[in-house]
């Protein structure tokens, strides 16, 4: 199984800066790499696929990066509709999610 | 716009069996492959199976193998997920998830997902 550890667990952030959420896969996974967020009672919404292809209206704020094993999300510009939880899901061999990066206000 | 709603949870005991379904709309949905996600309370999330567009190709994870049957009806736009041999572990929200054309790999809809506890 491939094993996705993102960092850091919780990420206090304060509106209009940067934010950057790491995912680490346990093997090389190439591009076939997603992200999403989730707000509370709320189901996951896709964000990134392909490493760094933003899904059908997202904003431009969001950003991913990176291939192989390291991966990053960044939000450029914090607006308050983007504290939630943020997911990676890595499709290259199987399915399996990152832990959850916890984006939270400063 | 693409609609996924799911039904059938709730309250079950060990051992017990559910049926859980998900009703597709605003899409082609024999054109794609489906995929049902679980998330245990407070926890992350835990991809559970998926079926092709055809229904030929079928996968699921380990924790459900021999337990847990997908399957779809395309001429109704409805998938399903028979959950036999219940355990607590399994309690959770389930999702159904659209997935892609022409193999599993992201998940671009979601369902507003359905609980399921597993309890005595």
């Amino acid at each position: 199984e491939i094993v996705m550890t993102q960092s850091p667990a919780t990420l206090s952030v304060s509106p209009g800066e940067r934010a950057t959420v790491s995912c680490r896969a346990s093997q090389s996974i190439s591009s076939k790499l997603a992200w999403y967020q989730q707000k509370p009672g709320q189901a996951p919404r896709l964000l990134i696929y392909g490493a760094s292809t933003r899904a059908t209206g997202i904003p431009a704020r969001f950003s991913g990066s990176g291939s192989g094993t390291e991966f990053t999300l960044t939000i450029s510009s914090l607006q308050s509709e983007d504290f939630a939880v943020y997911y990676c899901q890595q499709y290259n061999f199987w399915y399996t999610f990152g832990q959850g990066t916890k984006l939270e206000s400063k | 716009q693409v609609q996924l709603v799911e039904s059938g949870g709730g309250l079950v005991k060990p051992g017990g069996s559910l049926r859980l379904t998900c009703s597709a709309s605003g899409f082609t949905f024999s054109d794609y492959y489906m995929t049902w996600i679980r998330q245990a309370p407070g926890k992350g999330l835990e991809w559970v199976s998926y079926i092709s567009s055809s229904s030929h190709s079928i996968q699921y994870a380990d924790s459900v193998k021999g337990r847990f049957t997908v399957s779809r009806d395309n001429a109704r736009n409805s998938l399903s997920l028979q959950m036999d041999s219940l355990r607590a572990e399994d309690t959770a929200v389930y999702y159904c998830a659209k997935d892609g054309r022409y193999s599993s790999s992201y998940y671009d809809s979601w369902g507003q997902g359905t609980l399921v506890t597993v309890s005595s």
